[in-house]
C-alpha cells in the first residue's frame, strides 16, 4: 500500500514568491496534518484538517493556508515567501481526529529553498 | 515547549540495546508517552506510544516509570540503520496530530 505522497519533493523558489505543496494520505485517511522543520531543529505543527475542516493551527503568520479536498488529499499555501521558510514541509495522515492506534504516518517531505 | 527532556546525543555500539531516556515531570493523567524517529532526510517514523504500562512491539520497547515522570525506549539489538533522531513526546490522545516536537536525541550507532 502507498504511504503519504508528497509532492514536489524539491522546489527553489525567490522572495516574495508563493509556493503550493501537496499531499495524498494513506488511502481511508481522513485526518491531514502540515508541518514545518527547519534544518537542525524538530518539526513544528502548522496544521491540521480533517474531513476538510481546519481542526488545528500553529503558531504561523496568515501567510500559511491550507485546505482538504473532497478525496482527502491537502495542499499547504504559502505567499509572500521568505528566507527564513526555507525548511523541509512535512505531511502526515492518520485513519480519524483520535485514531485506534494514535500513530501519525509522514511522508518523506517537500524542501523548500527561498533564495 | 516540548513538556519533554533528552540528551542531545548518545551512542551505542552494534548489536547492543540501546536506552534512550525521557523525562516528562510535568505529564497529566491522561497524556500519553509517544516516541518517533527521523532518519536522516526522512519523514518521522512512529515507534510505540504508551499510557502507564510498559509496552513492547516489534521495533522497541517502551518502560514507563510508575510515577510517569520518566520513560526509557529500549531498542534490544541496535544496527546501523537505527541511527537517527529520536523524540519522545507527550500529548493527549485526541492530539496526537498535533505533535509538540523538541530537539529529541541524535543517537549514533557504532560498528
Amino acid at each position: 500500500d502507498a504511504g503519504v505522497t508528497q509532492s514536489p519533493t524539491h522546489l527553489i523558489k525567490t522572495r516574495g514568491q508563493h509556493v503550493t505543496l501537496r499531499c495524498s494520505p494513506i488511502s481511508g485517511h481522513k485526518s491531514v496534518s502540515w508541518y514545518q522543520q527547519v534544518l537542525g531543529q524538530g518539526p513544528q505543527f502548522i496544521f491540521q484538517y480533517y474531513e476538510k475542516e481546519e481542526r488545528g493551527r500553529g503558531n504561523f503568520p496568515d501567510r500559511f493556508s491550507a485546505r482538504q479536498f473532497p478525496n482527502y488529499s491537502s495542499e499547504l499555501n504559502v505567499n509572500a515567501l521568505l528566507l527564513g521558510d526555507s525548511a523541509l514541509y512535512l505531511c502526515a495522515s492518520r485513519p480519524g481526529l483520535a485514531g485506534t492506534t494514535g500513530e501519525l504516518f509522514f511522508g518523506e517531505g517537500s524542501r523548500l529553498t527561498v533564495l | 515547549d516540548a513538556k519533554t527532556t533528552q540528551p542531545p546525543s548518545m551512542d551505542c555500539a552494534e548489536g547492543r540495546a540501546a536506552n534512550l531516556p525521557c523525562n516528562h515531570s510535568t505529564i497529566s493523567g491522561n497524556e500519553y508517552v509517544y516516541w518517533y524517529r527521523q532518519i536522516h532526510s526522512q519523514g518521522p517514523q512512529y515507534i510505540i506510544h504508551g499510557l502507564k504500562n510498559n509496552e513492547t512491539n516489534e521495533m522497541a520497547s517502551l518502560i514507563i516509570t510508575e510515577d510517569r515522570k520518566s520513560s526509557t525506549l529500549i531498542l534490544p539489538h541496535a544496527t546501523l540503520r537505527d541511527t537517527a533522531v529520536y523524540y519522545c513526546i507527550v500529548l493527549l490522545y485526541s492530539s496526537a496530530s498535533k505533535i509538540i516536537f523538541g530537539s529529541g536525541t541524535r543517537l549514533s550507532i557504532r560498528p
